[in-house]
């Protein structure tokens, strides 16, 4: 099946930082997900971004399909981020399921 | 505000209690999977419904029992659980199985 590796693992970041996270993958994808999962465990949506770039805010992607990975740009970081960040990616060919990554741990300190 | 609800939020139980997991989605989607999580680990898939079909159902043990009774519910029954099925169980629907995922905010899981 496909692999999907983030990086980095963990990421200890000042209040008001910029950071990148990246997402890459093993073969070609029709769906990629970014979610945030908060301390209390639930998964929110970032972005649904198979190819291209979106903006939400602070938050941004790019997704390079061609050269299999996904970036996560979070601006200007507040307390509230801390949490896990997972890419997940999906097949749509062979019913394969939707696969996660391994996840950043990202912890921002006051 | 989540449009997939799950409960309980917490479950308790010991190894030989039956107890079900509640998935409520009011979406309009047709597809809805359950995933388990362990500490420090990415999601893991369980099963997939499509249609209120079982698509997918990734050699779960058969203590975990899922029910779809309607394109909006989707139940997980639990019995003879082991401690190590102690986690986050976490339900998800899609538009027709091939879309975005939304989640819940999950079911802790602990079995003593």
């Amino acid at each position: 099946g496909i692999q999907v590796e983030q990086s980095p693992p963990d990421l200890i970041l000042q209040e008001g930082a910029n950071s990148t996270l990246r997402c890459n993958f093993s073969d070609s994808v029709n769906n990629l997900q970014w979610f945030h999962q908060n301390p209390w465990g639930q998964l929110i949506n970032l972005f649904y971004i198979p190819s291209g770039t979106k903006q939400n805010g602070r938050l941004s992607a790019t997704t390079v399909a061609t050269e299999r990975y996904s970036l996560l740009y979070i601006s200007s970081s507040q307390t509230t981020d801390s949490g896990v960040y997972f890419c997940a990616v999906e097949r749509w060919f062979g019913n394969e399921k939707l696969t996660f990554g391994t996840g950043t741990r990202l912890t921002i300190i006051p | 505000d989540t449009e997939v609800t799950q409960t309980p939020k917490h479950l308790v139980m010991g190894m030989t209690n039956k107890k079900s997991l509640k998935c409520e989605q009011h979406m309009g989607h047709r597809a809805m999977y359950w995933y388990k999580q362990k500490a420090k680990k990415p999601p893991e898939l369980m099963f997939v419904y499509s249609y209120e079909k079982l698509s997918i159902n990734e050699s779960v043990p058969s203590r975990f029992s899922p029910e779809c009774p309607n394109s909006s519910l989707l139940n997980l029954h639990l019995h003879a659980l082991q401690p190590e099925d102690s986690a986050l169980y976490l339900c998800a629907s899609s538009q027709a199985g091939t879309g975005e995922l939304f989640f819940g905010e999950g079911s802790r899981l602990t079995v003593l």
